[in-house]
Order: structure tokens, then sequence, then C-alpha cells
């Protein structure tokens, strides 16, 4: 079974409408981690969580919002889809503590959403 | 901050032939560069890392890098291109906080 799974991997969704993302991991990973995915941009972090109790934004935050359930469990919501929204987006976890800046991000096969 | 710039968005080359993928970086702390590879509809894998310990690193797949403080540079390169290699590959800094900065990819595109 995979480590980081994201549900549903693809959907179509109407501009105005709520969507949600769901990423669970079996990792045992405190840090975990929303990016979208554009072409010629590479990957950009939406937001991340360091623990349970702990949500940041990262580069590309508005528009979205997210919810950490548990530390397996990381939601990413779109609260009023919109056209660019339309991405591939991932998520990712990583260990946490001192060595956390050449910890490894270990990533889910990606969602893509289309907003129309 | 940190950043990471790749140089060429597609490189071609046939099979056999030797792959080098360009990443140049910029830090202001001693940087932890990555290099992550995604093949066709899948997430991204960790192809190797530099934390400091060696300056040239080894990879999966015959896959190295060799960190360049001089030059700013992180280049990825493999002696000799198989098929399985297509896929885009991404060049990554870890900042000050632990997150990465992924650069904006390279697709590598393999010929027969």
């Amino acid at each position: 079974d995979a480590d980081v799974t994201q549900t549903p991997r693809n959907r179509i969704t109407k501009t105005g409408k709520r969507i949600m993302l769901e990423c669970s991991q079996t990792k045992g990973h405190d840090r975990m981690y929303w990016y979208r995915q554009d072409p010629g941009l590479g990957l950009r972090l939406i937001y991340y969580s360091f623990d349970v109790k702990d949500i940041n934004k990262g580069e590309i935050s508005d528009g979205y919002s997210v919810s950490r359930q548990a530390q397996a469990k990381f939601s990413l919501s779109l609260e009023s889809a919109i056209p660019n929204q339309t991405a591939l987006y991932f998520c990712a976890t990583s260990e946490g503590g001192l060595a956390g800046a050449w910890n490894e991000q270990f990533f889910g096969p990606g969602t893509r959403l289309t907003v129309l | 901050a940190q950043s990471v710039t790749q140089l060429g968005s597609h490189v071609s080359v046939s099979e056999g032939a030797l792959v080098l993928l360009r990443c140049n970086y910029s830090s202001s702390v001693p940087p932890y560069l990555f290099w992550y590879v995604q093949y066709p509809n899948q997430g991204l894998q960790l192809l190797l890392k530099y934390t400091s310990a060696a300056t040239l690193v080894k990879g999966i797949n015959g896959f190295e890098a060799e960190f360049k403080k001089s030059e700013t540079s992180f280049h990825l390169t493999k002696p000799s291109a198989h098929m399985s290699d297509a896929a885009e590959y991404f060049c990554a800094v870890s900042d000050s906080s632990y997150k990465l900065i992924f650069g904006s990819g390279t697709r590598l595109l393999v010929r027969p």
C-alpha cells in the first residue's frame, strides 16, 4: 500500500463550488505539506503543518484553507473554486526534528483538479 | 532568501548519451540541495540530496550531482541515458525554516 495517499485522484468542478482534497499518510511523519504544480512553474507551497497544532501559510495560500485532523491526515479546501486554481495538487510528508532541513519529503500521487 | 534556477525547460538526448541537467542556487546559508524526479502521472521521488557530507553525491538509477560552491551550482548528470529516464526533474533547496523551494523543472526527453 502507498505511504501517502490522496483522494480524489481527479476532480472536475465548477466555479464557486467548495471542494476538499484529502491526504493520508502511514509513514508516521509529523510534517505535512500541500503544493500545487503548474506547467513551467514547478511546485509552489500552499500550506504546511509541522505538527497537529501547527498550521502555516506557504507561498500561495490565498483562496485555500487547510485542516490537520490528526497526525496522519491533512486536508486542503478551496472555499470557492475559480478556474485559475486548475492545477495538479500534491501532498507531501517529512520527518520532523533537528534534521528537518535535509529530510526527504515523500509525495503522494497527486490530484488533478479542473475548475470550469 | 533561497531560490533555485533550472536552465532549460526541456532537454533532449539520445539513448546512451550523457545527461546533464543544470541547477543553480541562491542561498545566504550553507544550502541543503535536492534533486527529485517525476515520472508521468506520478508524484515526485527523491533522486539524491546534498547535505555537506561530500560534494559529489550519488543517487538512484545511476544519477549523480556535484555541489560547486564557487559556481553556486548543483548539476545533475548520468553518463548514459536510458529510455526509462524520460521524466521531469526538479532541483530544490531547503530554506531556513525547513521548507523546500523548487525550481521550475526540466523535462528530459530520450530519443531512441
